[in-house]
């Protein structure tokens, strides 16, 4: 069975500085693998998505992720963050289970970014 | 381009009384629909999804049901609201291997 969890679930860092927000996941067979934001009382938008291609992948807003099957981690990180970035961020993995590609959401990770 | 609208945003609704909200997608045939449930310092809880017309699956027992009356339709209803249906829902199709998601409904049963 399939399981993912945020190792943080508040991250606090200062305009400019590099953010590093933590996925571990479980899976018995490659995983597809996904990170979502949620800016307050917002939907969710897709920062990036893993599957199986390259290992480091890029996505919306200067994140990118990495996806390394040794440590069975999927870690969003940011150079630079900013203000912007505050917000909700989910790790996310999809089950094969069935016809039914259902996601399988990690509780969060609250990100504040200080002045 | 595919997009998908979910309404209301907002929904202030008493103990007991109905509800529904409903979900349209548009610019794609047969997707995969799903209702999630978010509570408030929650992560995201699948209610419902469905491969198509008429066929739900439900994820956990609840006081909510769903529907698909058309192909690009879901519709998430309760014939009497409890204290504990509030959150925030989202409606969500996919179509391969990504997701896209709704607005989301802030729903408050007072």
């Amino acid at each position: 069975a399939q399981s993912v969890t945020q190792l943080d679930s508040h991250v606090s860092v200062s305009e400019g500085t590099p953010v590093l927000l933590r996925c571990n996941y479980s899976s018995s067979y490659s995983p597809s693998l996904f990170w979502y934001v949620q800016h307050p009382n917002k939907g969710l938008q897709l920062l990036l998505k893993y599957t199986s291609a390259a290992t480091l992948v890029k996505g919306i807003n200067g994140f990118e992720a990495e996806f390394k099957k040794s440590e069975t981690s999927f870690h969003l990180t940011k150079p630079s963050a900013h203000m912007s970035d505050a917000a909700e961020y989910f790790c996310v993995v999809r089950s094969l289970a069935g016809n039914n590609r259902k996601l399988i959401w990690g509780l969060g990770t609250s990100l504040a970014v200080n002045p | 381009s595919q997009t998908i609208h979910q309404w209301p945003a907002t929904l202030v609704q008493p103990v007991g009384s109905p509800l529904s909200l409903e979900c349209t997608v548009e610019g794609t045939s047969n997707p995969n629909l799903y209702w999630y449930r978010q509570a408030a310092g929650r992560g995201l809880q699948l209610l419902f999804y469905s491969v198509g017309i008429g066929q739900i699956s439900s994820e956990v027992p609840q006081n909510l049901s769903a529907s698909r009356p058309q192909d690009r339709q879901f519709i998430l209803s309760s014939k009497k609201l409890l204290l504990s249906d509030s959150g925030f829902y989202l409606c969500a199709w996919s179509g391969g291997v990504g997701y896209t998601f709704g607005s989301g409904t802030r729903l408050t049963v007072v």
